[in-house]
């Protein structure tokens, strides 16, 4: 049973514009929400995050939302640049350590 | 600050036999986690030790084993690889247990053949 999901594989935006990246989830219990960012042969690097008593957070570009009556977190990107391409992970803090779902691989159109 | 280092990067085995891999956590870090990732399955939680103790467990056989030392430093060890173990197994590091970001290493990509 997968309690956090992102269910677009992969997305792909011109550069320049908005990227939105979704993630659902299922346990009430999360109580902290984190977006990692993976190049290939790199290992996750912490982009952001938010807890759960909050409905955003923004950095730079990069600005988290969460609406927790819809168990739903999306990430956005503004604007798009070619180095933002790469696998983005979505992870939510429970009992059990930090839960991730499979990714969204962004590319970046030129 | 040097980030987190594992040990090998890469890694050829075949079934059956066994494999062990480092992990040095960054300086100052108590807490190491080790995680698997595959294509199908993303990342998934393997354990994590704090001051040389398993603090959460993910749901993994018991082949899959680990330990921590007194200077922070992990080890994880598979028995028995079977081909379905090939991945990529990632250690991340924080402060504390349990805590809000944690850091990542390379990875050690596994291969059974």
């Amino acid at each position: 049973d997968q309690q956090v999901k992102q269910n677009s594989p992969s997305l792909s935006v011109q550069e320049g514009r908005i990227s939105i990246l979704n993630c659902d989830y299922t346990n009430s219990m999360f109580d902290y929400f984190l977006w990692y960012k993976k190049y290939p042969a790199e290992g996750p690097t912490f982009l952001i995050s938010i807890s759960s008593i909050k409905d955003k957070n923004e950095d730079g570009r990069f600005t988290v939302f969460l609406n927790k009556s819809a168990k739903h977190l999306s990430l956005h990107i503004v604007p798009s640049q070619p180095g933002d391409s790469a696998v983005y992970f979505c992870a939510a803090r429970g009992l059990g350590g930090l839960t991730f779902g499979k990714g969204t691989h962004l590319i970046i159109q030129p | 600050k040097a980030g987190v280092t594992q040990t090998p990067r890469y890694l050829i085995k075949t079934r059956g036999q066994q494999v062990t891999l480092s992990c040095s956590p960054i300086s100052g870090h108590r807490s190491v986690s080790w995680y698997q990732q595959t294509p199908g399955q993303g990342l998934q939680f393997l354990f994590e030790y704090f001051s040389e103790t398993q603090r959460n467990k993910g749901n993994f056989p018991g082949r899959f084993s680990g330990r921590q030392f007194s200077n922070s430093r992990s080890e994880m060890n598979v028995s028995t690889l079977e081909l379905g173990d090939s991945a990529l197994y990632l250690c991340a590091s924080s402060t504390l247990a349990g805590a809000d970001t944690q850091y990542f290493g390379p990875g050690t990509r596994l291969t059974v053949l």
